[in-house]
């Protein structure tokens, strides 16, 4: 089955720049989107397409998508964007949605 | 207003059955494929089905393959998840999920559901 890579945990301090990764095998073609998750709530999507953001999401919220690698970043990190963030992607192949292990983002 | 309701959760034993529902309103209901993605305590997104705007196809994730059936009714812009033979592997909060089409995001969220499978 197909599986997308996260790292664990990013931490980061108000201000500064996060990124979290998303590996996949040949990655770089796919339709990557990703969301974030704040404790006791639904999922929200901040990338689509891998870099697209929807309305109402600040322009701090970036992505790219080369290689095997996604990655969503964070420019001026703020307290308020503590949360998970996942990766997902459509495997044509197994018609199976997957989403990334997760990341856990700490502001400092 | 825009959005989906979730309901149906709730304690259940092993070996038992379920119906989640997921009521949406302010868009067109019809034409979006609508997903159930769940969450285990702790742990992260797992993708569990999807159905059509047309019923035209339908996916099951292996981990509930045989076990669950999705279901639409265009009519009630509802969509349901009929589960059976559950285990306590199933304890999650069940999300629903709306997007144009599979390769589309997930645009639009329930609050999710408790499920509890345990004797």
């Amino acid at each position: 089955s197909y599986v997308l890579t996260q790292p664990p945990s990013v931490s980061v301090a108000p201000g500064k720049t996060a990124r979290i990764t998303c590996e996949g095998n040949n990655l770089g073609p796919q339709a990557v989107h990703w969301y974030l998750q704040k404790p006791g709530q639904a999922p929200m999507l901040v990338i689509s397409y891998g870099r697209d953001r929807p309305s109402g999401i600040p322009e701090r919220f970036s992505g790219s998508n080369s290689g095997n690698t996604a990655t969503l970043t964070i420019s001026r990190v703020e307290p308020g964007d503590e949360a998970d963030y996942y990766c997902q992607v459509w495997n044509s192949s197994s018609v199976h949605q997957v989403f990334g292990s997760g990341t856990a983002v700490t502001v400092l | 207003e825009v959005q989906l309701v979730t309901s149906g959760g709730g304690l259940v034993k092993p070996g038992g059955s379920l119906r989640l529902s997921c009521a949406a309103s302010g868009f067109t209901f019809g034409g979006s494929t609508l997903n159930w993605v769940r969450q285990a305590p702790g742990t992260g997104l797992e993708w569990v089905a999807l159905i059509s705007s047309g019923n035209s196809y339908i996916h099951y994730a292996d981990s509930v393959k045989g076990r669950f059936t999705i279901s639409r009714d265009n009519a009630k812009s509802s969509v349901y998840l009929q589960m059976d033979s559950l285990r306590v592997e199933d304890t999650a909060v069940y999300y629903c999920a709306t997007m144009n089409g599979p390769g589309d995001p997930f645009d639009l969220w329930g609050q999710g559901t408790m499920v509890t499978i345990s004797s």
